[in-house]
């Protein structure tokens, strides 16, 4: 069964640069979301879409941003990378869940390990 | 807000049987999920359980109760494989919110 495709796998960047991330959802999953997990940490969502709309925010810098293009794919843009942003970014793909039923699964990425040096 | 709480780290024998234990305070419920993660590698789902009660799946197994705020993961039978990271988690508006997770270790 398909999965959820991210890439890069592995990014490495040094200080003040840009960065790219990009996630494939699983084929008919209408929601997107990112995490961040720092080392040792447990992820951290930053920032979800439904149908190619932002749907959700959570601890996203203002130097990051997100979108979904009409084909469902995700790109996380990061500018101005600070040392702290390393870190794996999991992108994770579900059905969205409607007001009184239960929650879908979400389908995890491999993840993109950016190294920020 | 929420309020996710499970033990750091655990330490079991290969063939054994653990229980890990995940408290929870939500304002509002919407069941609560368990992850499993090898290190460096995605979360990857075990469970899902919304209603009270034991749900058993195969050598893994998930318990709720509501009124106690409480879960626990058991699994039965250890292996090495079995030696990752444990995540409970609760959706908020669709959005997974994590406890720190446990960091089980299989010994021989």
């Amino acid at each position: 069964a398909a999965g959820v495709i991210q890439s890069p796998r592995h990014l490495i960047k040094e200080k003040r640069e840009t960065a790219t991330l990009k996630c494939y959802p699983i084929p008919r999953h209408d929601t997107v979301y990112w995490y961040q997990q720092g080392p040792g940490q447990d992820p951290q969502f930053l920032i979800s879409f439904y149908e190619k709309m932002q749907s959700d925010k959570g601890s996203i810098p203002d130097r990051f941003s997100a979108q979904q293009f009409s084909d469902y794919h995700s790109e996380l843009n990061m500018s101005s990378l600070e040392l702290g942003d390393s870190a794996l970014y999991f992108c994770a793909s579900s059905l969205a869940s409607g007001r009184g039923r239960s929650y879908n699964e979400q389908f995890f990425g491999p993840g993109t390990r950016l190294t920020v040096l | 807000g929420q309020n996710i709480d499970q033990p750091t780290e655990m330490t079991a024998t290969e063939g054994a049987i653990v229980q890990i234990n995940c408290t929870y305070q939500t304002s509002g419920f919407n069941g609560l999920f368990w992850y499993q993660q090898h290190a460096g590698e995605a979360p990857t789902f075990l469970s899902y359980n919304v209603l009270d009660g034991l749900e058993e799946k195969g050598r893994f197994s998930s318990f709720l109760s509501r009124s106690k705020g409480y879960s626990y993961l058991l699994l039965k039978e250890l292996q090495m494989k079995d030696s990752a990271s444990y995540l409970c988690a609760v959706p908020q508006g669709g959005k997974l919110i994590f406890g720190q997770g446990t960091e089980l270790s299989v010994k021989p």
